[in-house]
């Protein structure tokens, strides 16, 4: 157990839906991480917030959102789905940006778009 | 932007034996940190190694140790006296650090399978 809470584990939505997933970083971790695994493009970063703020974009559609509360747990929103966004999506934290830096990853929730 | 290769999609290795799993990188930059991940059939990810570039000596942990080849950009995993449990994913990554924070890159991955 990475100490990285995930809600929900699964979840099965249809196309054109908006969805929220949450995750609760470790104690004491500021950085919370959001990827991307699906079939076609493998592991993907999609954003990192720190603190509440956003700190580094990677390939997050526009129809992707995220934000990190005061209480440090991050959702991440998805709409207008399509099946391509089926997928395996982890959180992970870390305690800061600051060197080394070890990722925990959540179990990941799993979406499917039907 | 940097990419990860991994060459190797499926690999399969006896139980008590020594597999090598290859990973190469790309980057014009020379302050950088390598990963390789761990993805059981649980679907968890978890860190196996962590290896700094500006360290010349390889990084070990238990029966993993890497072979770290900076000029050639290369990062192999090397797992000694595999076990049944080792059967994952196992995924290299690449970090480059910058004020913009701390992003994974990751390889496609390659499926490990040990047998009895």
């Amino acid at each position: 157990d990475s100490g990285v809470t995930q809600t929900p584990k699964h979840l099965i939505t249809a196309t054109g839906q908006r969805v929220t997933l949450r995750c609760s970083p470790r104690s004491g971790d500021l950085s919370v991480y959001w990827y991307q695994q699906s079939l076609d493009q493998g592991l993907q970063f999609l954003i990192q917030y720190y603190n509440g703020e956003e700190r580094a974009k990677g390939n997050i559609l526009e129809r992707f959102s995220a934000q990190q509360f005061p209480d440090l747990h991050s959702e991440l929103n998805l709409s207008s789905l399509e099946l391509g966004d089926s997928a395996l999506y982890f959180c992970a934290s870390s305690v800061s940006t600051g060197l080394p830096n070890e990722q925990f990853f959540g179990p990941g929730t799993r979406l499917t778009v039907l | 932007a940097q990419t990860v290769t991994q060459s190797q999609p499926e690999m399969s290795v006896q139980e008590a034996e020594t597999v090598t799993l290859s990973c190469t990188y790309d980057t014009s930059e020379s302050n950088y940190y390598l990963f390789w991940y761990k993805q059981p059939p649980s679907r968890q990810m978890i860190l196996v190694i962590r290896q700094e570039a500006y360290k010349q000596q390889n990084a070990t942990e238990n029966r993993f140790s890497v072979n770290f080849q900076k000029a050639a950009k290369s990062f192999s995993l090397k797992i000694s006296d595999s076990q049944l449990g080792d059967t994952a994913m196992y995924f290299c990554a690449f970090m480059l650090p910058s004020n913009s924070g701390y992003a994974l890159n990751f390889g496609k991955g390659t499926s490990l399978l040990v047998t009895p």
